[in-house]
């Protein structure tokens, strides 16, 4: 499985934008490049995910580099219920195996 | 409810006994995972099941552990002669897709084992 890299942690201030970035150097061409984050004491949810161009949904943005080796997760305005640890994830197609890294940890103040 | 489910939520066992953890996926969901979670670290995969495959069995740290799925519906996780490096939380999640790399997964609360 190809591997991801993530800053262990990262701070943000409630309603600023946040950039969380993952390094994925060996990507394939039919890697997809999710995103889940895990709230304190809960399993982990969905965010995002894509392929070649950039996605946004109701909850974020995500940025994929043009040469696909790193990509960029974006709150656009963080709130307090963001503050969460953010798995990058790469996921061949043809197997639905998730393999999660160890993420990076946000915390949001006030 | 619609969601995944798992019980118990809480189980604190003696070390060397066996524990059984259940999961109840989302009906329709054809994929079903199992992970585990030690306190502070990320999740480690132990095993997948899709459809009528044969399960991948490769993230299971040992002989210990086994799990069964019966058709798409739930699926037991049983650990063996338990020891306190089992203790954490594990989680099971379930899909819809197969294969696509696409799917989403929606993964329960998880159930929390203490190992004495």
């Amino acid at each position: 499985d190809a591997k991801t890299t993530q800053p262990n942690s990262m701070e943000s201030n409630e309603e600023e934008p946040v950039h969380l970035p993952c390094n994925h150097s060996t990507i394939s061409g039919t890697d997809y490049i999710h995103w889940y984050r895990q709230l304190p004491s809960q399993g982990p949810e969905y965010v995002i995910h894509g392929l070649t161009s950039n996605v946004n949904n109701r909850m974020a943005s995500l940025a994929i580099a043009e040469d696909r080796k790193s990509s960029t997760l974006i709150l656009h305005r963080a709130t307090l219920r963001d503050a969460a640890v953010y798995y990058c994830i790469l996921r061949d197609v043809g197997t639905d195996k998730l393999i999660f890294g160890t993420g990076t940890r946000l915390q949001v103040f006030p | 409810g619609a969601g995944v489910s798992q019980s118990p939520s809480n189980k604190v066992t003696e070390k060397g006994k066996d524990v059984e953890l259940r999961c109840d996926p989302i009906s329709g969901h054809t994929a079903l995972y199992w992970y585990r979670q030690s306190l502070g670290q990320g999740l480690e995969f132990l095993i997948y099941f899709q459809g009528n495959s044969a399960p991948d069995k490769s993230g299971l740290p040992s002989d210990r552990f086994s799990a069964e799925r019966t058709g798409e519906s739930v699926s037991t996780l049983t650990i063996q002669r338990t020891q306190q490096e089992d203790s954490a939380v594990y989680l099971c999640a379930s899909s819809l897709a197969s294969g696509l790399a696409t799917g989403e997964l929606f993964f329960g609360e998880g159930s929390r084992l203490t190992v004495l």
